[in-house]
């Protein structure tokens, strides 16, 4: 079983606030992602780090931020919520090894609903 | 343009009987797949992977088939039990051949349904 949790699990916050969704896991992996995914549609990569320090966007253009200070927590931010960002964001970690294939594993997920 | 695609939404199989899956993908780099499972209000679970050098890998009920030149995978799952009944996405990555960007490309999704 993943040891990879994200907290909260559902979030329904006004315009205009600023939220944090947390993420951490206790596996050591370097590797982290966020992603988003709308009902019914696919999961989309908004960013990922290789390690501490180390971020980058991802696929889908996102005005969230996210931070990697230490190698277990993942935290994404939103400065000013909108309702454009109501979604369900999950996190997800990795361990990569040279020459070897891996699975991503997910944290259960953080329902956001901005009204 | 969608590189990984799942062109059916829903899937409706009798208990006990075979239930495949289909997936799609455009990007000849993929050299890496996975099949997640999801739930509703819940993070995706991983199920099974294959890499490109392969075309089939088999865990328990579960077996990937991947056919590099049509660029088609499936997952077939038998027999079908009340349990299987989620949301199975299609990933892949290009990781290894540093043809795309990091992380898994995901398809659209299949709702899975085991009828009694």
């Amino acid at each position: 079983e993943a040891d990879i949790y994200q907290t909260p699990r559902y979030l329904v916050i006004g315009t205009g606030k600023k939220i944090t969704l947390e993420c951490s896991q206790t596996m050591g992996h370097d590797k982290m992602y966020w992603y988003q995914q709308d009902p019914g549609m696919e999961l989309h990569l908004i960013h990922y780090s290789y390690g501490v320090n180390s971020t980058e966007k991802g696929d889908l253009s996102s005005e969230s931020t996210v931070s990697r200070i230490r190698t277990e927590h993942f935290p994404l931010t939103l400065e000013s919520a909108r309702p454009s960002h109501t979604s369900q964001y999950l996190c997800a970690s990795e361990q990569t090894t040279r020459g070897s294939y891996t699975e991503a594993f997910f944290g259960q997920g953080t329902r956001l609903t901005v009204v | 343009d969608q590189q990984v695609k799942q062109n059916s939404p829903s899937l409706s199989v009798q208990e006990g009987r075979i239930s495949i899956l289909n997936c799609d993908y455009t990007n000849s780099m993929f050299d890496y797949f996975l099949w997640y499972k999801k739930y509703p209000a819940e993070g995706p679970t991983f199920l099974i992977s294959i890499s490109s050098i392969k075309d089939k890998n088999e865990d328990g009920r579960f077996t990937v088939f991947l056919n590099k030149s049509a660029k088609h995978l499936s997952l077939h799952i038998v027999p079908s039990q009340p349990g299987d009944s989620a949301v199975y996405f299609c990933a892949a990555s290009a990781r290894y051949s540093g043809g795309g960007a990091d992380g898994l490309t995901f398809g659209k999704g299949t709702h899975l349904i085991i009828q009694p």
